[in-house]
């Protein structure tokens, strides 16, 4: 089944210490990314990256990092985790291409204490 | 930039009523546009989406989108809602010229609901 998973799906840790959400796409997409969701404020773009090595800033990338070494797997990574980050992070893959949908993962719920 | 705007953050309807939720996107170049549903803890599921063919796009689950350029429209909608289509609706613009590059932004969603 075409998927995108990401792990875990709930998440509480506590100011500063590091974390990692992952995320596997077996469609052999090029093109992955994340997202944040928050109420009011709908999905805004996190990182993304077109293909393996290449990655890039989306609108709100302060204080995350990601890498991307392989195809199928996008890790998002929060060295020093604030409440701020509290919000519901989806990891989403597509074809490279402009005119193609996003699969979603189901996402995952981060507190931060 | 591209943008979309959705009116309406809460909608609901009673069971059987017509279902319509807004969306208007800027842009100089007609974008690509799609419909996204989000139900409780879930992700985002494609409904549909308007590349550059017909203006009138059919979804899944009986939703159909209309690409209105002179209004700069893509106003979702159904005949009759469903208490199962209660959920969370995004729009989502994409820009054409942006050859070989996928940059989706979002609404900020309707939370659609339906009583009986």
């Amino acid at each position: 089944e075409a998927q995108v998973t990401q792990n875990p799906r709930y998440l509480i840790t506590v100011t500063g210490k590091k974390l990692t959400v992952t995320c596997s796409q077996n469609m052999n997409h090029e093109y992955m990314s994340w997202y944040r969701q928050d109420p009011g404020l709908g999905l805004r773009q996190i990182y993304y990256s077109m293909n393996v090595e290449v990655t890039d800033k989306g609108d709100v990338p302060e204080g995350y990092k990601v890498s991307r070494k392989e195809k199928r797997n996008f890790p998002l990574i929060l060295e020093s985790p604030s409440p701020n980050q509290t919000s519901l992070y989806f990891c989403a893959s597509s074809l490279n291409s402009v005119a193609s949908p996003l699969h979603f993962g189901n996402g995952t719920r981060l507190t931060v204490t | 930039a591209q943008s979309v705007t959705q009116l309406g953050s809460h909608v609901s309807v009673s069971e059987g009523a017509l279902v319509l939720l807004r969306c208007n996107y800027s842009s100089s170049v007609p974008p690509y546009l799609f419909w996204y549903v989000q139900y409780p803890n879930q992700g985002l599921q494609l409904l549909l989406k308007y590349t550059s063919a017909a203006t009138l796009v059919k979804g899944i689950n009986g939703f159909e989108a209309e690409f209105k350029k002179s209004e700069t429209s893509f106003h979702l909608t159904k005949p009759s809602a469903h208490m199962s289509d209660a959920a969370e609706y995004f729009c989502a613009v994409s820009d054409r010229r942006n050859t070989g590059f996928q940059k989706l932004v979002f609404g900020t969603g309707t939370r659609f609901l339906v009583s009986p």
